[in-house]
């Protein structure tokens, strides 16, 4: 347990659906992150919030939306997939005050467009 | 883009000490190194940083060459739990603070065998 989970574990949409990722740490971290991570791959990095507010946006597509209403949960809101987007969707959090910057991760959700 | 280069895999036994090696020619005077790992289907996991002194926590070792131009992640005991892709990633760290995002390469897979 690293103290961030995310929801759901597994996820299958169809190209027109609307789905939602839920990120949330329970670490009182002030900053979250949201990295998609392809089959042999390495890890992307696609959004970065800093005390809720979107510090950073990898170019990614306008098909996922990230919301972050408090420093505690993060949402990633999909629609119009497609199978191309079939990944692992991971979310971490970090304190980037004082000394301490590493980050923590969730278990990821594994997303399957079909 | 990654500035690191590990090797793509590495065996260890049960056991025995795993030494991960990773070069980075080009690290600045102000980027930490940080290794990370990733056990299959979970998110990746911190395991320890440093700038230019060895470090040691409960989980690792950390030997940073003189000149920063390579360092070796030391496993003293190394488990089958430890089998895993680990991510050697060279980071700039700010003094007030700051959302620095990880850049990860494909890492290098270690098998621990019995």
């Amino acid at each position: 347990e690293t103290g961030v989970t995310q929801t759901p574990r597994h996820l299958v949409m169809g190209m027109t659906n609307k789905k939602s990722l839920k990120c949330e740490q329970h670490l009182g971290h002030n900053a979250m992150y949201w990295y998609k991570q392809s089959a042999k791959k390495p890890l992307e990095l696609m959004f970065v919030y800093s005390l809720e507010e979107r510090v950073e946006n990898n170019s990614v597509p306008s098909r996922f939306s990230p919301e972050c209403p408090n420093s505690s949960h993060l949402f990633l809101h999909l629609h119009t997939l497609q199978p191309e987007d079939s990944a692992l969707y991971l979310c971490a959090s970090s304190q980037d005050e004082g000394s301490s910057y590493e980050q923590y991760f969730g278990p990821g959700t594994r997303l399957t467009v079909t | 883009d990654a500035k690191t280069t590990q090797p793509p895999s590495m065996d260890c036994a049960e056991g025995r000490a795993a030494n991960l090696p990773c070069n980075h020619s080009t690290i600045s005077g102000n980027e930490y190194v940080y290794w990370y790992r990733q056990i299959h289907s979970q998110g990746p996991q911190y395991i320890i940083h440093g700038l230019k002194n060895n470090e040691t926590n409960e989980m690792a070792s950390l030997i940073i060459t003189e000149d920063r131009k390579s360092s070796t992640l030391i496993l003293p005991h190394a488990t089958l739990r430890d089998t895993a892709v680990y991510y050697c990633i060279v980071r700039v760290v700010l003094c007030q603070g700051g959302s620095e995002k990880l850049v990860f390469g494909k890492g290098m897979k270690l098998t621990v065998n019995p």
